[in-house]
């Protein structure tokens, strides 16, 4: 049984660049949530997909978008990149909806430039 | 709103010394509670819920509805407890299946 894989692990960009993220569910698993965790902070839920669905969104702009594939990986995408997206970015994928115990992947570390 | 407090940032105790780690939430309704733990250089993973009653690695953690509080607490901490740990909430109401964090305390067990 595979884990939550993420990548890239690293990435650097460009104020007003677009990024994507890409996010490998654990096996069995059909919903995926990604966070943001800035500095010394907690993470903070951006949003979730479930059957290719959005499911849920928190405090963030249009900007973040996401799509989730028959396979139930999934992508984040971040338009207009700002310097304040620099952050971890965490996903996280779960069985069923519901159930809260995550599994997460190691994230992927955005500097943005 | 969610929210969820954590008031230390940094603890530290003495090996075989008991640990507490304060949490305390915000929140109208039943809420479900979680402790998560990054231990270093590994992923965020999930210690204990609430509703599970469980004791893992030693840890338990009791929800106080009039306290609003879901502390972590652990007897005899040993060395390898030092992590990060996360309190976090979910709303049990409709679809809010978003969990809230705390900004975490980074437990220091010392020998």
């Amino acid at each position: 049984e595979t884990g939550v894989t993420q990548s890239p692990t690293h990435l650097i960009k460009t104020r007003g660049q677009q990024v994507t993220l890409r996010c490998s569910s654990q096996s069995g698993h059909n919903t995926v949530s990604w966070y943001q965790q800035a500095l010394g902070q907690g993470p903070q839920f951006i949003f979730q997909y479930y059957r290719e669905e959005e499911n849920g969104r928190g405090n963030f702009p249009p900007r973040f978008s996401g799509l989730q594939f028959p396979n139930y990986s999934s992508e984040l995408n971040v338009n207009a990149l700002e310097l304040d997206d620099s952050a971890l970015y965490l996903c996280a994928s779960s069985f069923p909806v519901g159930d809260y115990g995550y599994t997460f992947g190691s994230g992927t570390r955005l500097t943005v430039v | 709103a969610q929210r969820v407090t954590q008031p230390e940032k940094l603890l530290s105790v003495f090996k075989g010394a008991p640990v507490e780690l304060k949490c305390n939430y915000s929140y109208s309704g039943s809420p479900e509670l979680f402790w998560y733990v990054q231990y270093s250089r590994q992923r965020l993973q999930l210690l204990l819920r609430h509703i599970s009653r469980e004791s893992i690695k030693g840890f338990t953690a009791d929800l106080n509805k009039g306290e609003t509080s879901f502390h972590l607490k652990k007897p005899f901490a040993q060395e390898e407890d030092s992590a990060m740990y996360y309190c976090a909430l979910s709303g049990t109401a409709g679809s809010n299946y978003k969990l809230t964090f705390g900004k975490g305390t980074l437990l220091t067990v010392n020998p």
